[in-house]
């Protein structure tokens, strides 16, 4: 089973829209990551927010990260068809190395031109 | 600045055969994690290796095996192959497990069918 979930399993919007993802997890961490894959690709990373900080922007995406109730949002603002593809959340649970990361089932995008 | 390759892109085996999947990390890289991701589903974590040695393990059984290369590429090998096996394989490199908070570089997969 997987520490992450994300919610809604699935968002279809028109282009020019905003975009909220939704990601829960269950142990305390030390960073969480989101990252995108197209379909039948590899992930894509878009953004690391570590756990002592609360907000993260890169471009059109804003990650917001709440420990205390351990949970996490992506943000896209003005959506485009390009960004029709599965996002991810994914952690680092504390007290373990990098790279053995915890992924959820992802929530799939659809942005409708 | 190559990023992570993976190969084969697709490979058919099946049940009860062996199979070999092999990785090279982005450049500068020296760390490498293998995911399992069943259609549908999220990444699952395999194993790592760093310095040619298996660091950290998830929950597969020993059928699941890897090794690293002095040039820091990797390989996946899977025995005794299982119909639930078929799934997408990526490997992922990154700077040394000791660097928390360094984001994983995803390769493209390989496609894994089992019949």
């Amino acid at each position: 089973s997987q520490q992450g979930e994300e919610d809604p399993q699935a968002l279809s919007i028109q282009e020019g829209e905003n975009a909220t993802m939704n990601c829960s997890y269950k142990t305390s961490i030390n960073n969480l990551q989101w990252y995108r894959q197209n379909s039948g690709r590899g992930l894509v990373h878009l953004i690391l927010i570590r756990s002592n900080e609360r907000e993260k922007h890169s471009g059109r995406l804003r990650v917001t990260l709440d420990t205390s109730k351990k949970s996490s949002s992506l943000l896209i603002t003005a959506s485009r068809a390009a960004d029709t593809a599965s996002y991810f959340c994914a952690t680092d649970a504390r007290n373990t190395n990098a790279g053995k990361s915890t992924f959820g089932d992802g929530t799939t995008l659809t942005v409708k031109p | 600045d190559a990023g992570v390759t993976q190969s084969p892109t697709h490979l058919i085996k099946t049940r009860g055969q062996q199979v070999t999947l092999r990785c090279s990390p982005k450049s500068g890289h020296d760390t490498v994690s293998w995911y399992q991701q069943a259609l549908g589903q999220g990444p699952q974590f395999i194993f790592q290796y760093y310095e040619e040695e298996e660091r950290q393990r998830g929950n597969f059984p020993d059928r699941f095996s890897g090794h690293q290369f002095p040039n820091y590429s990797s390989e996946l090998n899977v025995n005794a192959l299982l119909l639930g096996d078929s799934a997408l394989y990526l490997c992922a490199s990154s700077l040394d497990p000791g660097r928390i908070n360094s984001p994983l570089h995803f390769g493209n997969g390989t496609r894994l069918t089992v019949t």
